[in-house]
């Protein structure tokens, strides 16, 4: 059972237009999101993150928006740079004592077009 | 760079053989997952330690082990190798367990079964 899924495998934007990457999830018990960004032959880097006593965190040029009700986040990277060509990660946890593993959805491969 | 290390970064092998892998969180941070990324199964948790102390699992195979020395560092031991453990396999370090809070990913390791 995949409790976290990006069902867009791959997006293509140009220079400077608004890349929308989706996340769904299942578990009503995931408290805590993140987006990671990672480059092949390289580990994720974490880009944001967000509560989910939030719904909105902004960072510069990345803003995450988290819809608990539909069980929905997306992150907005405006405006979009050839840099930010990788495959994104959305990943959840659920805040307990025992440990926050990470549960990672299958990823989107986002290019950037000049 | 994270501050996450891992060593070695390819690691090429027959099946049958054993391999350890090992990872030198970021500086004060006292938790240590370990995670796999394969084609067909993307990345997936598979043990967390806290201070040397095991503290959630995953889906970890009963032919993988690991554990966290009293300086932090963590070995992941990988035994009778099969075909499909090739595969990423990545670290990954928190300040602590029990609050909402980031991961921070190593480069990875490459392994290659033959």
């Amino acid at each position: 059972d995949q409790q976290v899924k990006q069902n867009s495998p791959s997006l293509s934007v140009q220079e400077g237009r608004i890349s929308i990457l989706n996340c769904d999830y299942t578990n009503s018990m995931f408290d805590y999101f993140l987006w990671y960004k990672k480059y092949p032959a390289e580990g994720p880097t974490f880009l944001i993150s967000i509560s989910s006593i939030k719904d909105k965190n902004e960072d510069g040029r990345f803003t995450v928006f988290l819809n608990k009700s539909a069980k929905h986040l997306s992150l907005h990277i405006v405006p979009s740079q050839p840099g930010d060509s990788a495959v994104y990660f959305c990943a959840a946890s659920v805040r307990k004592a025992a440990g926050n593993k990470l549960t990672f959805g299958g990823g989107t491969r986002v290019l950037v077009k000049p | 760079d994270s501050g996450v290390t891992q060593t070695p970064k390819h690691l090429i092998t027959a099946t049958g053989q054993r391999v350890t892998l090992r990872c030198s969180p970021r500086s004060g941070d006292l938790s240590v997952y370990w995670y796999q990324q394969s084609l067909d199964q993307g990345l997936q948790f598979l043990i967390q330690y806290y201070n040397g102390e095991e503290r959630a699992k995953g889906n970890i195979l009963e032919r993988f082990s690991a554990q966290q020395f009293p300086d932090l560092h963590s070995e992941l031991n990988l035994s009778s190798l099969e075909l499909g453990d090739s595969a990423l396999y990545f670290c990954a370090s928190s300040v602590a367990s029990g609050i909402q809070e980031t991961q921070y990913f190593g480069p990875g390791t490459r392994l290659l079964v033959l």
